[in-house]
């Protein structure tokens, strides 16, 4: 089993395009997250969802999209990239809510210039 | 609200003593706490859950839910333990709100 996988790894972006960060997992968990971890800022949630055709925003939602057509699939899309949103993006999956284990995918690297 | 407060960005110790990572936390209900480490280029990993009261590579953390905290404490440190630490909240919802990490450095 692959668990979670990202891609791409790293990438590079102008102010103002857009991009999709794709994340996957063959876990079969309903709950799946994305997160942005900036130096002294820790981790914090951009979107959830708690399963397929449900959504929901967390801290820091904004200029952030997300969809949820199938378990195993849950992409971020940056519709308009800023130098804010240069970051590092985990995405990450859980079985149920509570006290289960999450799991974290190896990352993105993004850098908006 | 759910809030974890990591107030240590930094922690520095000597190889064999011993570690105390602090955790607060601010929640109303039954909270379910979690340490979660990251090791250098590597995916963060669950370390240890306050509801399974088990002690994970000679770690353990108690959950005080009069002094609201889950500080996570090892008595001799070694060198690999040097990583990043966070601690996390859920209230039992979706959602799992993390700290803002500890960076631990283990000296030989």
């Amino acid at each position: 089993n692959a668990g979670v996988t990202q891609t791409p790894k790293f990438q590079v972006l102008k102010t103002g395009q857009s991009m999709t960060l794709q994340c996957a997992q063959d876990m079969n968990h309903e709950y799946m997250s994305w997160y942005r971890q900036d130096p002294g800022m820790g981790l914090r949630l951009i979107h959830y969802s708690v399963g397929a055709g449900i959504t929901d925003q967390g801290e820091v939602p904004n200029g952030y999209n997300v969809s949820r057509s199938t378990t195993e699939d849950f992409p971020l899309r940056l519709l308009s990239a800023a130098p804010s949103q240069t970051s590092v993006y985990f995405c990450a999956t859980r079985r149920d809510r509570g006290g289960y284990e999450q799991y974290f995918g190896p990352g993105t690297r993004l850098t908006v210039t | 609200a759910q809030r974890v407060t990591q107030p240590e960005k930094l922690l520095s110790v000597f190889k064999g003593a011993p570690v105390e990572l602090k955790c607060n936390y601010s929640y109303s209900g039954s909270p379910e706490l979690f340490w979660y480490v990251q090791y250098s280029r590597q995916r963060l990993q669950l370390l240890l859950r306050h509801i399974s009261r088990e002690s994970i590579k000679g770690f353990t953390a108690d959950l005080n839910k009069g002094e609201t905290s889950f500080h996570l404490k090892k008595p001799f440190a070694q060198e690999e333990d040097s990583a990043m630490y966070y601690c996390a909240l859920t209230g039992g919802s979706e959602k799992l709100v993390f700290g803002k990490g500890t960076k631990l450095t283990v000296n030989p």
